[in-house]
């Protein structure tokens, strides 16, 4: 079992472009999540998929933000016109709706935007 | 509305000492399950203990045990024998389990920024 990925590890772009970042959860779970951390806070939750639907979206994703979760398997987070405010890292978790639901989180993608 | 305080920005233990971390939490929810993760430089956030509202005893993993006193509301993660390599950040979390969307969505606090001297 490789745990979950994210892709990729750190991404600098400048303002105004367009992002996307690919999560690939632990193969047999069926729930995924978005969450945001800045500097020095908690990470924040931004959206939540169960299988490829997406049951959640946060006030905090900007019509900006879009996700998705194809299949089911993989997901994707795509920022457009990026602002320097965006600048975070973003992870990634998977969990599997059963017991206590640990979610496993992945290691990250650092935004940089200039 | 669920919220989770820590309110200590940053710790200091000796090495071999134990520690303890404070969490404080506020829910409507009857159910609900605890969490405490560690995140270190690498930025990775790694599952340490858990403890289910309805849990009769205290969790235990290891190193790591969680002082549950429900009527307080209050989740402290305790470390025991403290070793260089726990220095990190410590985030306590909550997720409710019958709450309106029942999303399994963690709340974070702030974290508690942990530092073991030699």
């Amino acid at each position: 079992d490789t745990g979950v990925s994210q892709d990729p590890r750190h991404k600098i772009t400048k303002r105004g472009q367009n992002v996307t970042f690919r999560c690939d959860p632990i193969s047999e779970h069926n729930r995924l999540y978005w969450y945001r951390q800045t500097l020095g806070q908690g990470p924040e939750f931004l959206t939540y998929f169960q299988n490829e639907a997406q049951l959640e979206k946060s006030r905090l994703l900007s019509d900006r933000f879009s996700a998705e979760r194809p299949k089911g398997s993989f997901s994707t987070l795509e920022i457009q016109r990026t602002e320097q405010g965006d600048s975070a890292m973003y992870l990634c978790a998977s969990s599997l709706t059963s017991g206590r639901d640990e979610q496993f989180f992945g290691p990250g993608t650092r935004l940089t935007v200039l | 509305a669920q919220k989770i305080t820590q309110t200590q920005p940053g710790m200091f233990v000796q090495e071999k000492e134990a520690v303890t971390l404070d969490c404080t939490y506020d829910t409507s929810d009857p159910s609900y399950g605890l969490f405490w993760y560690k995140q270190p430089s690498s930025g990775e956030m790694i599952f340490l203990i858990y403890q289910g509202s309805y849990d009769q005893q205290n969790a235990t993993e290891g190193r790591y045990s969680l002082n549950f006193q429900k009527a307080r509301k209050s989740a402290n993660l305790v470390i025991s024998a403290s070793q260089l390599g726990d220095s990190a950040m410590y985030f306590c979390a909550m997720r409710e389990l019958h709450g309106s969307s029942n999303t399994g969505k963690l709340i974070f606090g702030q974290g508690t920024t942990l530092q073991v001297k030699p």
